[in-house]
Parts: C-alpha cells; sequence; structure tokens
C-alpha cells in the first residue's frame, strides 16, 4: 500500500526557517518524482515544487523560488522541502504527492495527509 | 504559465441527478503527436487531501465509480456525475500537466439541494 507522511509543519515567525519532510512507503521510491501542493486556508490548490526520481532535477514555483529548496534522500525514502525567509501567505497546508513518472510533474495518484505551516508573529 | 478556470464556483444537485462541472484552459492541452490531453481531475472532501478520479481528461483511476466521467478535448473539459451521491459531496479541481507548473482550476465545490 503506497503511503505519504508529511512532518515539520508548525507555527513560525515571518522571516524564520523551517524543514518539511515526506516519508514514503509501498513503491520504488527512485522511480517517481514528487511534488508539494499547498492548500491556504478555505483555498484552492497551489503546487510549490517537484523534484524528479534521482533528485538530478527540480522545480519551483515562482511564488517560493529562491526561497524554498526541494530534495530528496532515496535512501530514506523521504523528500524534503526547506523553507526560508516564509512570509503569512506561506501559511498553508502542505501536501507531498506522488506522480505517475519519474522525470517531471504529470499528474498525482497519491497525496499524503499534509502538514500545517502558520506563519505568524 | 497555463491558467485553468473552473465553472461554476459552487452547484447543488439533487441526489441521483447529473452534475457537471467545466474546466478552461488558456491554451491547448493537448499533445498532438500522442494524441493525449494533459488534464486531470480530482476530488477533496472536506478534511481530507484530493483524490485522483480522471486523467488523460477522460481515462478513470482505479477504483473511480463508474458514475463518474471526463470529456473534452483542446481547451474545454468536462467532470460528469451522472447520478449524484451524498459521498460526492466535496470540492473538485481540474489540473493541466501539459507544462512546468502544473495549474489547478479554483475549484468546484458541489452539494446536495
Amino acid at each position: 500500500e503506497v503511503q505519504l507522511l508529511e512532518s515539520g509543519g508548525t507555527l513560525v515567525q515571518p522571516g524564520g526557517s523551517l524543514r518539511l519532510s515526506c516519508g514514503a512507503s509501498g513503491f520504488t521510491f527512485n522511480n517517481y518524482a514528487v511534488s508539494w501542493v499547498r492548500q491556504a486556508p478555505g483555498k484552492g490548490l497551489e503546487w510549490v515544487s517537484a523534484i524528479s526520481g534521482s533528485g538530478a532535477s527540480t522545480y519551483y514555483a515562482d511564488s517560493v523560488k529562491g526561497r524554498f529548496t526541494i530534495s530528496r534522500d532515496n535512501s530514506k525514502s523521504t523528500v524534503y522541502l526547506q523553507m526560508n525567509s516564509v512570509r503569512a501567505d506561506d501559511t498553508a497546508v502542505y501536501f507531498c504527492a506522488k506522480d505517475i513518472e519519474s522525470s517531471s510533474s504529470y499528474y498525482f495518484d497519491y497525496w499524503g495527509q499534509g502538514t500545517l505551516v502558520t506563519v505568524s508573529s | 504559465d497555463i491558467v485553468m478556470t473552473q465553472s461554476p464556483d459552487s452547484l447543488a444537485v439533487s441526489l441521483g441527478e447529473r452534475a457537471t462541472i467545466n474546466c478552461k484552459s488558456s491554451q491547448s492541452l493537448l499533445y498532438n503527436s500522442k494524441n493525449k490531453n494533459y488534464l486531470a481531475w480530482y476530488q477533496q472532501r472536506p478534511g481530507q487531501p484530493p483524490k485522483l478520479l480522471v486523467y488523460w481528461a477522460s481515462t478513470r483511476e482505479s477504483g473511480v465509480p463508474d458514475r463518474f466521467s471526463g470529456s473534452g478535448s483542446g481547451t474545454d473539459f468536462t467532470l460528469t456525475i451522472s447520478s449524484l451521491q451524498a459521498e460526492d459531496v466535496a470540492v473538485y479541481y481540474c489540473q493541466q500537466y501539459y507544462i512546468t507548473p502544473p495549474a489547478f482550476g479554483q475549484g468546484t465545490k458541489v452539494e446536495i439541494k
């Protein structure tokens, strides 16, 4: 059974940093790209970042480029999202989602339950 | 970037009746050489993560009830629930994956009338 489990969400002050983790199981992890998708309270879905199965290619939304860094450790079946210089509009539930391909972002067949990031002083 | 626009924003349908959700993209999602439309649909029930319903615009994901169907090509797509059930109350999103960044529509909330 495919499972994705996010962790690391917390209350953080504007300008601060935090790292989210997404642990995966139930599939050959390095064969698939993984994305982070966020959802602000009461709002829709926004794609944030993606990383290819090998980790060689990364992609970012303009809204987070230069502030967030995605990475993965295939030996631990885990994807990370390092969030720096966070702002109030980064407040959201962050989902990790498994892609159906290894190379870039297509569609997402499995999603985690999400982790809440709140940016507030 | 491609912009996805759904309509309506919300709709209320009686149990057993048809629900139709539209999704329009700012450019064609049809990859001609593969004859595939790079469009997916998701269902998000309250307090839950999104769930994949349809991909390649019209291919139903395994385990999804056959009352859900996707159609359309190019820039105009539709998700149809042929006979609304109580468990279908949710927000539905379309998503393009023709180019990066992938983009979602704003969502359509489906309720029971």
